[in-house]
């Protein structure tokens, strides 16, 4: 039990256009999911948390107009990449947690970003 | 805020020999979590330590938290190449949010 599934599992796109990551709890209702951000041989860089039905929690120096994060049920949580530029080229992977307070994470496979 | 320590960065063992990674904080943790992230893959969590002073095994991984709750090590005996990975601990903050404060993690290579 405690999957987490992500799509897509890699994506290349153009400067300026936008893309959209989906994180999904296949067998349990997700709480809480949150948004890393990691790049190589780093550790994870949280981007935001959100949690079902209410506005996402961005850490600190992520904006949030352009990493739109939409919790729209228990089990589905997006990541929009807007207006991309090569920087923000990355690792994305996404959590759920079951309950609010506490509990292992369980990740989604991530996504490999690559605006060109 | 509150940070997480953990050493050394990477490691480079002869598989066979023991590995052990450290976080360490300067306050007390409510509790700790150990993941590990393979190669190209993604974290999967390992283990959380709640108490003071407890030990948890996984067969050839021995967890811990200390009696005063400010550290953590990971304790892998007799390493073998499906031991590859980095290995991170992360610490609960119930403040706002609720998220995980993640140590940078250690990177363990294993020669065959």
């Amino acid at each position: 039990g405690a999957v987490v599934s992500q799509h897509p599992s890699w994506v290349i796109c153009k400067s300026g256009t936008s893309v959209k990551i989906e994180c999904r709890s296949l067998d349990f209702q997700a709480t809480t999911m949150f948004w890393y951000r990691q790049f190589p041989k780093q550790s994870l860089m949280l981007m935001a948390t959100s949690n079902e039905g209410s506005k996402a929690t961005y850490e600190q120096g992520v904006e949030k107009d352009k990493f739109l994060i939409n919790h729209a049920s228990l089990t589905l949580s997006t990541l929009t990449v807007t207006s991309a530029h090569p920087e923000d080229s990355s690792f994305y992977i996404c959590s759920a947690r079951r309950g609010l307070d506490g509990g292992e994470q369980y990740f989604g496979p991530g996504t490999r970003l690559t605006v060109t | 805020g509150q940070q997480v320590m953990q050493i050394p960065q990477y490691q480079h063992v002869q598989e066979g020999e023991d590995f052990t990674t450290y976080c360490n904080s300067s306050t007390t943790l409510s509790n700790i979590q150990w993941y590990k992230q393979r190669p190209g893959g993604h974290p999967v969590f390992l283990i959380q330590l709640v108490k003071s002073g407890e030990v948890k095994k996984q067969k050839r991984l021995t967890f811990q938290f200390g009696e005063a709750k400010k550290n953590s090590s990971l304790h892998i005996t007799a390493t073998q190449t499906t031991d590859v990975g980095t290995y991170f601990c992360a610490v609960y903050n119930a403040g706002n949010n609720r998220k995980l404060i993640w140590g940078l993690g250690t990177s363990l290579a294993v020669n065959p």
